[in-house]
């Protein structure tokens, strides 16, 4: 049973650390995105990437924010510096795109992100 | 660029009764309507999907019904049980190339009182 995998699941950090969020996705998907989830906020797009290039960051806060995909299998989410309103749920999903076809997208478990 | 709007905000209903939730979308491109469910502290969870040329759906006890030409699209959950209370999330998606993201409704709390 192929899933999205995220590390760490929860991380506590003090406002002004870096903090570095990891996603394997489901091996052949080609497609990768970045959420973040808050109460107030739903699910909220960051990020996402097709066959490893960056597609469309405009959701992310350019300042601190960055995402890579250094291969097929790790998609990388940075925060520099955190700040308190960073804290929420990140989730990475990742899906196969094909031209136009409709596509199943699958959610890894997310990193809970607090900052103090 | 795609809009959802998802209704209602919050729904509770009684055991064994019926629940629907109900979008819709602004992109008359967009092709494929996934459900999710998620859980507290879970992450979201594909429960069913309708392609555009499809005009129903059904999987056991719930049930995806599309309309594209109001642009609307609603999950029907019968004989609910406890197990289904979640928040719900509709989500659409286009046949534009270059971007394919699924936009999200902005969810519904279920509650099902026992």
């Amino acid at each position: 049973d192929a899933r999205v995998t995220q590390t760490p699941r929860h991380k506590v950090t003090e406002m002004g650390q870096e903090v570095t969020m990891r996603c394997q996705p489901i091996l052949g998907h080609n497609t990768v995105f970045w959420y973040r989830q808050t109460m107030m906020q739903g699910l909220e797009l960051l990020a996402y990437f097709r066959n490893r290039a960056p597609l469309d960051d405009s959701g992310m806060p350019k300042d601190r924010f960055s995402a890579e995909m250094p291969d097929a299998t790790l998609a990388t989410l940075k925060i520099q510096p955190s700040e308190p309103r960073d804290s929420a749920v990140y989730f990475c999903a990742s899906g196969l795109v094909l031209g136009q076809e409709p596509y199943e997208q699958y959610f890894g478990p997310g990193t809970r992100l607090t900052v103090t | 660029g795609e809009n959802v709007e998802q209704h209602p905000s919050t729904l509770s209903v009684q055991e064994g009764d019926s629940a629907v939730i109900k979008c819709t979308y602004s992109d008359s491109a967009s092709n494929y309507f996934p459900w999710y469910k998620q859980e507290l502290g879970k992450r979201p969870q594909l429960i069913i999907d309708i392609r555009s040329n499809v005009g129903e759906k059904k999987d056991q006890r719930i049930a995806v019904t599309l309309n594209k030409t109001a642009k609307h699209f609603s999950l029907h959950i019968t004989e609910t049980q406890p197990e289904d209370s979640a928040v719900y999330f509709c989500a659409a998606t286009g046949k534009d190339t270059g971007r394919r993201a699924l936009t999200f409704g902005s969810g519904t709390r279920l509650q099902v009182q026992p």
